[in-house]
């Protein structure tokens, strides 16, 4: 089945510092790739996505690549600021499950101090 | 925003009694989704909606049920609450077309089972 596994948190770095949260996935289809942001007490927002292999989605400094060869889709962002904290969801979205099933990481916690 | 409301936002309720969970949306989505958060596990599906009164079990269904009489809303219920179900709950929409399909959450309830 349909898999995602995203590097354990929390991550803690300075303000300004370079991001990248891991995050890889097995699927049997050809997926659609996520992440999304969620900060506390709130739901989970989208922050970019990527459709195809290759792709590169990008929103609010941060990026990821759709990296079919290496099943990755890792998040960058080259200055992370205080306000960037939150918990970090890679997702995937299958169309061959069946009901749009999307299946997510377990959450990278980043913490980013002044 | 996918116009997306849950209510209640916060519940405490007592082991044994019958809760319900509404998900309310305005954009006529034919997919919603229900899922819990807890830690260490990430989101986890309950149920979900393929339309009006048709509905699926997702991997956590077992204590829930689930209704949607109108496409507009999506009822998540307990029908005897335990200790175990205490947990953030999100509903969710499905957004786009087949290949490039995306998740809009709700801001999501904390509900405190004692």
């Amino acid at each position: 089945g349909d898999s995602v596994t995203q590097m354990e948190g929390p991550v803690t770095l300075s303000e300004e510092a370079f991001l990248t949260i891991n995050c890889t996935y097995t699927a049997t289809g050809y997926p659609s790739l996520f992440w999304y942001v969620q900060y506390p007490g709130e739901g989970l927002q989208l922050l970019l996505k990527a459709t195809k292999a290759d792709d590169k989605g990008s929103n609010k400094g941060f990026e990821a690549t759709y990296r079919k060869e290496t099943t990755s889709f890792h998040l960058e962002k080259g200055s992370v600021q205080v306000s960037d904290s939150a918990v970090y969801f890679c997702a995937l979205s299958d169309p061959s499950g069946g009901y749009q099933k999307v299946t997510f990481g377990t959450g990278t916690k980043l913490q980013v101090i002044p | 925003d996918a116009g997306i409301t849950q209510s209640p936002r916060h519940k405490v309720t007592e082991t044994g009694t019958p809760v319900t969970l509404r998900c309310h949306q305005t954009e006529n989505h034919r997919y919603m989704y229900w899922y819990r958060q807890d830690p260490g596990h990430g989101l986890r599906l309950i149920h979900y909606s393929y339309g009006v009164k048709d509905t699926d079990k997702g991997e956590v269904s077992d204590g829930y049920s689930v209704s949607r009489s109108k496409t507009e809303d999506f009822l998540l219920t307990l029908e005897s609450a335990t200790s175990s179900q205490t947990s953030v709950y999100f509903c969710a929409i499905m957004s786009g077309q087949a290949s490039t399909d995306t998740q809009y959450f709700g801001p999501g309830t904390r509900l405190t089972v004692l």
